[in-house]
């Protein structure tokens, strides 16, 4: 079983609040990621990591931000929460053997609310 | 055109039925494969890599054929457990970073 941790877990909250959604994991995995998924849509990637102090925008624009400080922590912020933010985010990670990609890894993903 | 087609579904089947899903990939230098499961409100979890030569965990047997640039699922003796969303996924050479996601293939299995 993978070892990916998410907090929160839910998450409701006002309008224009700064909120920062954690990630880590104990794999040592290089490789780090977040979505957006609504409920019944797919899934979204908007930032990944593929070591510290890297970080890249996904192919789904958002107004978050992340940090890649240390290897096994990749959290991500929205510094003013909207309603539009209203939505699941889910961390994963992935490792590199040889010439290709492991699986990812997901976490339990935070369900965000904004009121 | 999306990097990964699969039809949404749903697939309704009774118990005990055998149900095969496709999903196609336009990117021919794509090299990792992967068969994921979702619950609804759940995060996707790894149900099989998918190698060359084909492989078979259990009730499940993925494939792929390179050649047609398509990856299949078939799940045997369907169980009601089995209920769940199956996403398609494929990471492409030269492109470590990123995995492409199927828009997922819902099943329901039904007494």
């Amino acid at each position: 079983e993978a070892d990916i941790y998410q907090t929160p877990r839910y998450l409701v909250i006002g309008t224009g609040k700064k909120i920062t959604l954690e990630c880590s994991q104990t794999m040592g995995h290089d490789k780090m990621y977040w979505y957006q998924q609504d409920p019944g849509m797919e899934l979204h990637l908007i930032h990944y990591s593929y070591g510290v102090n890297s970080t890249e925008k996904g192919d789904l624009s958002s107004e978050s931000t992340v940090s890649r400080i240390r290897t096994e922590h990749f959290p991500l912020t929205l510094e003013s929460a909207r309603p539009s933010h209203t939505s699941q985010y889910l961390c994963a990670s992935s490792a590199e053997r040889g010439a290709g990609n492991q699986p990812q890894h997901f976490g339990d993903g935070t369900r965000l609310s904004i009121l | 055109r999306k990097e990964v087609e699969q039809d949404p579904g749903p697939f309704n089947v009774p118990e005990g039925a055998t149900v095969a899903f496709n999903c196609t990939y336009s990117n021919s230098a794509s090299q990792s494969f992967f068969w994921y499961r979702q619950d609804c409100r759940k995060e996707p979890k790894l149900l099989m890599s998918v190698y060359s030569s084909g492989n078979e965990d259990g009730r499940f047997t993925a494939q792929l054929n390179r050649a047609s640039q398509y990856i299949s699922l078939l799940i045997r003796d369907s169980k009601l457990s089995d209920s769940a969303t199956y996403l398609c996924v494929v990471n492409r050479k030269g492109n470590f970073n990123k995995f492409y996601f199927g828009s997922g293939t819902k099943l329901n299995v039904k007494p």
